[in-house]
């Protein structure tokens, strides 16, 4: 049940293009299109921003966008704006057994 | 409106035992799967455990397999953990969060789409 790797921190100015990058293996993100993206301010929690790689539930706007390649999935977020600055975390379904979820460390998202 | 309630959350030392709670309301609790992910402070998340719609199917992160239960009482629209031999690493906002496909849903759930606003454990002598 190993972590999936996220870079700890990204930033860039409003306005500017970002994006996450999620780092998993074949036994998660590379075998199943059911990578999810959780965008988390502090003290509040986790919100659904995409999920099944690249679909946005509904609210979500579409200035972020998921895309995956190989075991490797990540999140952009287009037209950066000061309410992005969160945590991101990315998550996979998990071959290692029925109900298991795994989690990247998280990326502090600063919004400069 | 969709809405998880944790509760049962609080101190307690090495070795006890707590049970958390999760009361659902706004959608069809017994047709979803529903999990505990925590988060110790200043972490990340970590999926603890799940329970599928029926409880026919139940799995644990091996960090807390064989020490918590989890359980869901469908008639209650309630979900617990029952969390035995507690450690200090314990410690941590544990929050539920539902499935975002039904169980009649064709194909593998593909995210956790509603999440409560937790519960404080707190391992400590």
């Amino acid at each position: 049940q190993s972590a999936l790797t996220q870079p700890a921190s990204v930033s860039g100015s409003p306005g500017q293009s970002i994006t996450i990058s999620c780092t998993g293996t074949s036994g998660d993100v590379g075998d199943y299109n059911l990578v999810s993206w959780y965008q988390q301010y502090p003290d509040k929690a986790p919100k659904l921003m995409i999920y099944g790689v690249t679909n946005r539930p509904s609210g979500v706007s579409d200035r972020f966008s998921g895309s995956k390649s190989g075991n490797a999935a990540s999140l952009t977020i287009s037209g950066l704006q000061a309410e992005d600055e969160a945590d991101y975390y990315c998550s996979s379904y998990s071959s290692s057994s029925a109900l298991n979820w795994v989690f990247g460390g998280g990326t502090k998202l600063t919004v400069l | 409106e969709v809405q998880l309630v944790e509760s049962g959350g609080g101190l307690v030392q090495p070795g006890r035992s707590l049970r958390l709670s999760c009361a659902a309301s706004g959608f069809t609790f017994n047709d979803y799967g529903i999990h505990w992910v925590r988060q110790a402070p200043g972490k990340g998340l970590e999926w603890v455990s799940g329970i599928s719609y029926s409880s026919g199917t139940i799995d644990y992160a091996d960090s807390v397999k064989g020490r918590f239960t989890i359980s869901r009482d469908n008639a209650k629209n309630s979900l617990y953990l029952q969390m035995n031999s507690l450690r200090s690493e314990d410690t941590a906002l544990y929050y539920c969060a539902k499935d975002r496909k039904t169980w009649y849903n064709t194909g593998l759930n593909d995210a956790l789409d509603m999440w409560g606003q937790g519960t404080m454990v707190t391992v400590s002598s």
